[in-house]
Protein backbone atom coordinates (compact mmCIF):
# COMPACT_ATOMS: atom_id res chain seq x y z
CA UNK A 1 0.00 0.00 0.00
CA UNK A 2 1.94 3.30 -1.34
CA UNK A 3 -0.53 5.56 1.13
CA UNK A 4 -2.30 7.34 -2.04
CA UNK A 5 -5.82 6.45 -2.38
CA UNK A 6 -7.98 7.21 -5.54
CA UNK A 7 -12.09 6.66 -5.97
CA UNK A 8 -13.56 5.42 -7.34
CA UNK A 9 -11.98 2.23 -8.51
CA UNK A 10 -14.36 1.22 -11.37
CA UNK A 11 -16.28 4.40 -13.66
CA UNK A 12 -18.71 3.07 -16.16
CA UNK A 13 -20.13 6.37 -18.41
CA UNK A 14 -21.47 6.55 -21.82
CA UNK A 15 -19.93 9.39 -24.27
CA UNK A 16 -20.33 12.84 -24.15
CA UNK A 17 -21.01 12.82 -20.03
CA UNK A 18 -18.49 14.39 -17.50
CA UNK A 19 -16.74 12.57 -14.47
CA UNK A 20 -14.25 13.82 -11.85
CA UNK A 21 -12.18 12.11 -10.36
CA UNK A 22 -10.65 12.10 -6.51
CA UNK A 23 -7.07 11.08 -5.32
CA UNK A 24 -5.54 11.79 -1.76
CA UNK A 25 -1.79 12.17 -1.40
CA UNK A 26 0.04 10.30 0.95
CA UNK A 27 0.55 11.99 4.36
CA UNK A 28 2.95 14.99 3.60
CA UNK A 29 2.92 15.18 0.04
CA UNK A 30 2.75 18.22 -1.56
CA UNK A 31 2.91 17.47 -5.03
CA UNK A 32 0.59 15.17 -7.31
CA UNK A 33 0.41 14.13 -10.12
CA UNK A 34 -2.08 12.57 -12.67
CA UNK A 35 -1.23 9.63 -15.54
CA UNK A 36 -3.48 8.24 -18.15
CA UNK A 37 -2.46 4.52 -18.83
CA UNK A 38 -4.19 3.01 -21.85
CA UNK A 39 -3.17 -0.19 -23.66
CA UNK A 40 -1.45 1.38 -27.10
CA UNK A 41 0.05 4.49 -24.98
CA UNK A 42 1.24 3.12 -21.83
CA UNK A 43 1.43 5.44 -19.05
CA UNK A 44 1.31 9.28 -20.47
CA UNK A 45 1.77 12.20 -17.66
CA UNK A 46 -1.54 14.72 -17.71
CA UNK A 47 -0.64 17.30 -15.02
CA UNK A 48 0.97 18.16 -11.86
CA UNK A 49 0.30 20.21 -8.80
CA UNK A 50 1.95 21.24 -5.81
CA UNK A 51 0.66 22.71 -2.94
CA UNK A 52 -2.25 23.83 -4.89
CA UNK A 53 -0.75 25.56 -7.94
CA UNK A 54 -0.28 23.52 -11.28
CA UNK A 55 3.49 23.39 -12.17
CA UNK A 56 3.54 21.52 -15.14
CA UNK A 57 1.24 20.06 -17.59
CA UNK A 58 1.51 16.96 -20.23
CA UNK A 59 -0.26 16.31 -23.59
CA UNK A 60 -3.76 16.75 -21.40
CA UNK A 61 -6.51 17.34 -23.40
CA UNK A 62 -8.68 20.71 -23.08
CA UNK A 63 -11.74 18.56 -22.15
CA UNK A 64 -9.71 17.56 -18.77
CA UNK A 65 -8.99 19.69 -16.10
CA UNK A 66 -7.63 19.01 -12.64
CA UNK A 67 -7.02 20.98 -9.43
CA UNK A 68 -5.59 20.45 -5.87
CA UNK A 69 -7.58 21.71 -2.80
CA UNK A 70 -6.38 22.94 0.57
CA UNK A 71 -5.88 20.04 1.86
CA UNK A 72 -4.28 18.71 -0.62
CA UNK A 73 -6.36 16.21 -2.44
CA UNK A 74 -7.14 16.80 -5.96
CA UNK A 75 -9.85 15.65 -8.96
CA UNK A 76 -9.25 15.34 -12.29
CA UNK A 77 -12.65 16.30 -14.13
CA UNK A 78 -12.83 14.62 -17.50
CA UNK A 79 -15.74 15.49 -20.10
CA UNK A 80 -17.50 15.14 -23.54
CA UNK A 81 -15.89 11.69 -23.25
CA UNK A 82 -15.54 9.55 -25.84
CA UNK A 83 -14.87 6.03 -26.26
CA UNK A 84 -11.26 6.71 -26.93
CA UNK A 85 -10.82 8.36 -23.16
CA UNK A 86 -11.28 4.43 -21.83
CA UNK A 87 -8.28 3.93 -19.69
CA UNK A 88 -6.72 3.76 -16.41
CA UNK A 89 -6.26 6.89 -14.57
CA UNK A 90 -3.27 6.82 -11.67
CA UNK A 91 -2.70 9.89 -9.64
CA UNK A 92 1.18 10.04 -7.73
CA UNK A 93 1.95 11.83 -4.98
CA UNK A 94 5.60 13.03 -3.77
CA UNK A 95 7.16 15.18 -0.97
CA UNK A 96 8.56 17.65 -3.24
CA UNK A 97 8.84 19.36 -6.49
CA UNK A 98 11.26 16.63 -7.59
CA UNK A 99 14.69 17.19 -6.35
CA UNK A 100 16.80 14.20 -5.39
CA UNK A 101 15.01 11.87 -3.50
CA UNK A 102 11.93 12.80 -4.32
CA UNK A 103 10.12 9.65 -5.82
CA UNK A 104 6.63 9.57 -7.04
CA UNK A 105 4.09 6.95 -5.57
CA UNK A 106 1.26 5.68 -6.98
CA UNK A 107 -2.39 5.33 -5.95
CA UNK A 108 -4.15 2.17 -6.94
CA UNK A 109 -5.92 3.72 -10.24
CA UNK A 110 -9.36 4.54 -11.92
CA UNK A 111 -10.06 1.94 -14.73
CA UNK A 112 -12.45 4.28 -16.88
CA UNK A 113 -14.98 2.98 -19.19
CA UNK A 114 -16.44 4.69 -21.95
CA UNK A 115 -19.67 3.47 -23.60
CA UNK B 1 12.65 14.23 -27.04
CA UNK B 2 12.47 12.54 -24.27
CA UNK B 3 12.49 8.94 -24.92
CA UNK B 4 12.42 5.42 -23.11
CA UNK B 5 12.70 2.02 -24.98
CA UNK B 6 12.15 -1.25 -23.21
CA UNK B 7 13.20 -4.89 -24.33
CA UNK B 8 12.28 -7.16 -24.35
CA UNK B 9 8.50 -6.75 -24.08
CA UNK B 10 8.12 -9.77 -23.39
CA UNK B 11 10.15 -12.26 -21.11
CA UNK B 12 9.18 -15.88 -19.63
CA UNK B 13 11.39 -17.80 -17.44
CA UNK B 14 11.34 -20.66 -15.58
CA UNK B 15 11.88 -20.58 -11.54
CA UNK B 16 15.04 -19.93 -10.71
CA UNK B 17 16.22 -18.63 -14.58
CA UNK B 18 18.27 -15.25 -14.16
CA UNK B 19 18.34 -13.25 -16.84
CA UNK B 20 18.06 -8.71 -17.18
CA UNK B 21 15.73 -6.31 -18.73
CA UNK B 22 16.69 -3.56 -20.70
CA UNK B 23 15.75 -0.25 -20.59
CA UNK B 24 17.34 2.60 -23.37
CA UNK B 25 17.08 6.22 -22.96
CA UNK B 26 17.26 9.69 -24.75
CA UNK B 27 16.61 12.32 -22.53
CA UNK B 28 17.95 15.74 -22.31
CA UNK B 29 19.66 15.18 -19.37
CA UNK B 30 18.67 12.71 -16.62
CA UNK B 31 17.55 13.79 -13.15
CA UNK B 32 16.90 10.04 -12.42
CA UNK B 33 16.30 7.12 -13.64
CA UNK B 34 13.07 4.45 -12.06
CA UNK B 35 12.00 0.91 -11.92
CA UNK B 36 8.36 0.87 -10.97
CA UNK B 37 6.96 -2.86 -10.79
CA UNK B 38 3.14 -3.01 -11.61
CA UNK B 39 0.47 -6.03 -11.41
CA UNK B 40 -2.34 -6.48 -13.53
CA UNK B 41 -4.56 -3.86 -12.70
CA UNK B 42 -2.80 -2.00 -10.07
CA UNK B 43 -0.43 0.87 -9.61
CA UNK B 44 2.87 0.73 -10.21
CA UNK B 45 5.20 -0.19 -7.14
CA UNK B 46 8.33 1.50 -6.88
CA UNK B 47 11.15 0.04 -7.11
CA UNK B 48 14.95 2.01 -7.47
CA UNK B 49 16.12 5.27 -8.20
CA UNK B 50 19.35 5.45 -9.40
CA UNK B 51 20.90 9.04 -10.59
CA UNK B 52 24.32 8.89 -12.05
CA UNK B 53 26.14 5.98 -14.12
CA UNK B 54 28.11 3.36 -12.76
CA UNK B 55 25.57 3.55 -9.62
CA UNK B 56 23.74 0.03 -8.50
CA UNK B 57 20.79 -0.35 -6.11
CA UNK B 58 19.83 -4.14 -4.79
CA UNK B 59 16.64 -5.38 -3.38
CA UNK B 60 15.90 -9.05 -2.87
CA UNK B 61 16.06 -10.80 -5.85
CA UNK B 62 16.48 -7.55 -8.08
CA UNK B 63 19.22 -5.65 -8.87
CA UNK B 64 19.66 -2.15 -11.28
CA UNK B 65 22.09 -0.89 -13.02
CA UNK B 66 22.87 2.39 -14.85
CA UNK B 67 25.05 3.36 -17.69
CA UNK B 68 25.14 6.62 -19.76
CA UNK B 69 22.32 5.50 -22.16
CA UNK B 70 20.90 2.38 -20.77
CA UNK B 71 19.81 0.79 -17.45
CA UNK B 72 19.38 -2.96 -16.52
CA UNK B 73 17.20 -4.89 -13.96
CA UNK B 74 19.34 -8.16 -13.21
CA UNK B 75 16.73 -11.09 -11.81
CA UNK B 76 18.38 -13.34 -9.98
CA UNK B 77 16.64 -17.20 -9.21
CA UNK B 78 13.54 -15.42 -9.78
CA UNK B 79 10.14 -16.90 -8.14
CA UNK B 80 6.11 -16.99 -9.43
CA UNK B 81 5.67 -14.28 -7.48
CA UNK B 82 8.14 -12.23 -9.66
CA UNK B 83 6.17 -12.34 -12.33
CA UNK B 84 4.82 -8.50 -13.25
CA UNK B 85 5.81 -5.98 -15.68
CA UNK B 86 8.43 -4.27 -14.76
CA UNK B 87 8.44 -0.10 -16.04
CA UNK B 88 11.19 2.01 -16.88
CA UNK B 89 10.91 5.78 -16.62
CA UNK B 90 13.11 8.88 -16.44
CA UNK B 91 12.85 12.19 -15.11
CA UNK B 92 14.08 14.56 -18.05
CA UNK B 93 16.09 18.19 -16.99
CA UNK B 94 13.40 20.80 -17.23
CA UNK B 95 10.37 22.77 -15.15
CA UNK B 96 8.07 19.72 -15.50
CA UNK B 97 8.89 17.02 -12.72
CA UNK B 98 6.70 14.49 -14.93
CA UNK B 99 8.05 10.88 -15.66
CA UNK B 100 8.63 9.70 -19.05
CA UNK B 101 8.08 5.91 -19.06
CA UNK B 102 8.44 2.92 -21.44
CA UNK B 103 6.39 0.62 -22.73
CA UNK B 104 7.34 -2.09 -20.05
CA UNK B 105 8.73 -5.78 -19.99
CA UNK B 106 5.95 -8.26 -19.14
CA UNK B 107 7.87 -10.68 -16.75
CA UNK B 108 6.50 -14.24 -16.65
CA UNK B 109 7.85 -17.28 -14.20
CA UNK B 110 6.51 -20.52 -13.99
CA UNK B 111 7.16 -22.58 -11.33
Amino acid sequence: DSGVTQTPKHLITATGQRVTLRCSPRSGDLSVYWYQQSLDQGLQFLIQYYNGEERAKGNILERFSAQQFPDLHSELNLSSLELGDSALYFCASSRDLGGPGDTQYFGPGTRLTVL
Amino acid sequence: EDQVTQSPEALRLQEGESSSLNCSYTVSGLRGLFWYRQDPGKGPEFLFTLYSAGEEKEKERLKATLTKKESFLHITAPKPEDSATYLCAVRPHGGAQKLVFGQGTRLTINP
